[in-house]
């Protein structure tokens, strides 16, 4: 079984800053099967990233992910105030699992 | 516009049963997979059971293997989720969501969500 591993639990940051999401798995996510996903209170999930740089359809271009293996980072380049909120990762490489989540909140 | 709308849930007592339901629209149902996955109250996401698009092949999370059985009417465009033996751990509010697979044993991430449904065992 992958464990993903998020950090740091929460980030406190500025609009216009550029914030940076780690995802470390504890072994090595086959074919870089790796997610991730914004939420907002009371809100459903919604597909940011997939396959580990894939950006999803309607996704803003300040979004981008990479990393490979077991660590992976989630780069908003400056941040928007509708972007503060918790995100997730996921693999998808054996089973399925997601991380803890990263609370991205307004400083 | 791809939607997914659950339904179903409610205040259960432990050990019983309750189905939850995932109506689709917006999209061709039956080329999809399907996921369940739910939320514990300030909780992260947990992923609990997916489907191939036709309904032959069907994993579980330990955590719900054995209890929960996932089932799709593609002639319905629903998804199904029965809980039996519920606990008060399996109290949290429960999404279905759409995998982008076509494949039978080949299933990836989730796309499109639904809002949920909530679901709380208490006595």
């Amino acid at each position: 079984e992958i464990v993903l591993t998020q950090s740091p639990g929460t980030l406190s940051l500025s609009p216009g800053e550029r914030a940076t999401l780690s995802c470390r798995a504890s072994q090595s996510v086959s074919n870089n099967y790796l997610a991730w996903y914004q939420q907002k209170p009371g809100q459903a999930p919604r597909l940011l990233i997939y396959g580990a740089s894939g950006r999803a359809t309607g996704i803003p271009d300040r979004f981008s992910g990479s990393g490979s293996g077991t660590d992976f980072t989630l780069t908003i380049s400056r941040l928007e105030p509708e972007d503060f909120a918790v995100y997730y990762c996921q693999q998808y490489g054996s089973s399925r699992a997601f991380g803890q989540g990263t609370r991205l909140e307004i400083k | 516009q791809v939607h997914l709308v659950e339904s179903g849930g409610g205040v259960v007592q432990p050990g019983r049963s309750l189905r939850l339901s995932c109506a689709a629209s917006g999209f061709p149902f039956s080329s999809y997979a399907m996921h369940w996955v739910r939320q514990a109250p300030g909780k992260g996401l947990e992923w609990v059971s997916i489907i191939s698009y036709d309904g032959t092949s069907k994993y579980y999370a330990d955590s719900v293997k054995g209890r929960f059985t996932i089932s799709r009417d593609n002639s319905k465009n629903a998804l199904y989720l029965e809980m039996n033996s519920l606990t008060p751990e399996d109290t949290a509010v429960y999404s279905c969501a759409r995998d982008p697979s076509t494949s039978h044993n080949y299933f990836y991430y989730m796309d499109v969500w639904g809002k949920g449904t909530t679901v709380t065992v208490s006595s």
